[in-house]
């Protein structure tokens, strides 16, 4: 069993609609929680980061944590063409800056 | 656009052959990690380098090492090339004295080896 579990999808929404990804983990110790976009051939983009349980809320985008279900999410409200891209969530335990866990990236296309 | 530079963005190597690639992280950050994405896949963690010495490493074998220079930048070296080892190989770098574990990614060195 992978120590994050992330559905590939593809994942097609129409443009405007809200779009929810999700991950699993298994590992009680992660305490950082990452969301990266990751464009086609491009490197990963730091979208949402968020320390232990709770959401966090940054223009459409919003990241919650449930720590207790070993799961996180991330919303996207009125989504556009420009958020076609891989979604990646990435985990960490404390004090390992930069040790991060991946999940398989799930991909998204917003049809306009 | 994150400040972290990787070169060469593109390299093609043929199997058996040795590679180098290099990274430069963000002002103000002191740690260098390493991974590897393959096609359709999350990145996978190489190592980490911390005050010129490597701290910490994922499942890779030996043929994959790494330096870390006085100004923080970093190379990947890679021996014995196998075609399995055709992929992304992106840098991140991160500040170890900061809370937080921000790590920010540079454009990533697709390799392909024949």
């Amino acid at each position: 069993q992978k120590e994050v579990e992330q559905d590939p999808g593809p994942l097609s929404v129409p443009e405007g609609a809200i779009v929810s990804l999700n991950c699993t983990y298994s590992n009680s110790a992660f305490q950082y929680f990452m969301w990266y976009r990751q464009y086609s051939r491009k490197g990963p983009e730091l979208l949402m980061y968020t320390y232990s349980s709770g959401n966090k809320e940054d223009g459409r985008f919003t990241a919650q944590v449930d720590k207790s279900s070993k799961y996180i999410s991330l919303f996207i409200r009125d989504s556009q063409p420009s958020d076609s891209a891989t979604y990646l969530c990435a985990m960490s335990v404390r004090n390992q800056g930069g040790k991060l866990i991946f999940g398989q990236g799930t991909e998204l296309s917003v049809k306009p | 656009e994150t400040g972290v530079t990787q070169s060469p963005t593109h390299l093609i190597k043929t199997r058996g052959q040795q590679v180098t690639l290099r990274c430069s992280s963000q002002s103000g950050h002191n740690t260098v990690s390493w991974y590897q994405q393959a096609l359709g896949q999350g990145p996978q963690f190489i190592f980490q380098y911390y005050r010129e010495e490597e701290n910490g490493r994922g499942n890779f074998p030996p043929r994959f090492s790494g330096l870390q220079f006085p100004n923080y930048s970093s190379e990947l070296n890679v021996n014995a090339l196998e075609l399995d080892d055709s992929a992304l190989y992106l840098c991140a770098s991160s500040n170890r004295q900061s809370v937080d574990t921000e790590a920010f990614f540079g454009q990533g060195t697709r390799l392909t080896v024949v």
